[in-house]
């Protein structure tokens, strides 16, 4: 059971927006501890998509965006293409565990 | 270029014993706190042990306390994972990646080894 809960999957036809959720508590996200999300392609190691709830790092499309309130926080991605479908992760710091968390992973698939 | 290069990574029987390295270059080590983070087949990712750039600080998961240590030689730009009492629950591709820092919200995990096998299995 991981910490952090997202869903395990999410669809959407190309061209479409989809968004994917992460549930915290009152000892990570909600105690206000930023969200980063990563992008896993099939086979191959993840990838940075979002840091600081908010931010992209140099490379990625503005298609991807990131937000943060209370406990939880959303990775949206707009103009759905082929080339999205991939595992997403969000992770955050825990408090109470001294820990980096993630949440379980979401598979996008483009319909 | 920033790159982490993982290795170490093989078959052991359970209750065995195994280190993995991760290698460092492009940026400087000692700035960075750096961490292992694992993917066992099929599964997520799941953090598994983080170390301050000074060395100083270190904090695992619960999931390896006690039986992983990681450490690390900013003379030599090395991340190491000690793994003793090995079961076939820690089978899994062993990411070795860095970050700015672990305990602040500034941990964001960029950019990531291309991972090291490791296999439990008698």
């Amino acid at each position: 059971q991981s910490v952090l809960t997202q869903p395990p999957s999410v669809s959407g036809a190309p061209g479409q927006r989809v968004t994917i959720s992460c549930t915290g508590s009152s000892s990570n996200i909600g105690a206000g501890y930023d969200v980063h999300w990563y992008q896993q392609l099939p086979g191959i190691a993840p990838k940075l998509l979002i840091y600081g709830n908010d931010n992209r790092p140099s490379g990625v499309p503005e298609r991807f965006s990131g937000s943060k309130s209370g406990t939880s926080a959303s990775l949206a991605i707009t103009g759905l293409q082929a080339e999205d479908e991939a595992d997403y992760y969000c992770q955050s710091y825990d408090s109470s565990l001294r820990a980096v968390v993630f949440g379980g992973g979401t598979k996008l698939t483009v319909l | 270029e920033v790159q982490l290069l993982d290795s170490g990574g093989d078959l052991v029987q359970p209750g065995g014993s195994l280190r993995l390295s991760c290698a460092a270059s492009g940026f400087t080590f000692s700035n960075y706190a750096m961490s292992w983070v694992r993917q066992a087949p099929g599964k997520g990712l799941e953090w598994v042990s983080g170390i301050s750039g000074s060395g100083t600080s270190a904090f695992y998961a619960d999931s390896v306390k006690g039986r992983f240590t990681i450490s690390r030689d900013n003379s030599k730009d090395m991340l190491y994972l000690q793994m003793n009492s090995l079961t076939a629950e820690d089978t899994a591709l062993y990411y070795c990646t860095t970050a700015p820092t672990l305990t602040t919200s500034r941990n964001w995990l960029d950019p990531w080894g291309q991972g090291t096998l490791v296999t439990v299995s008698s």
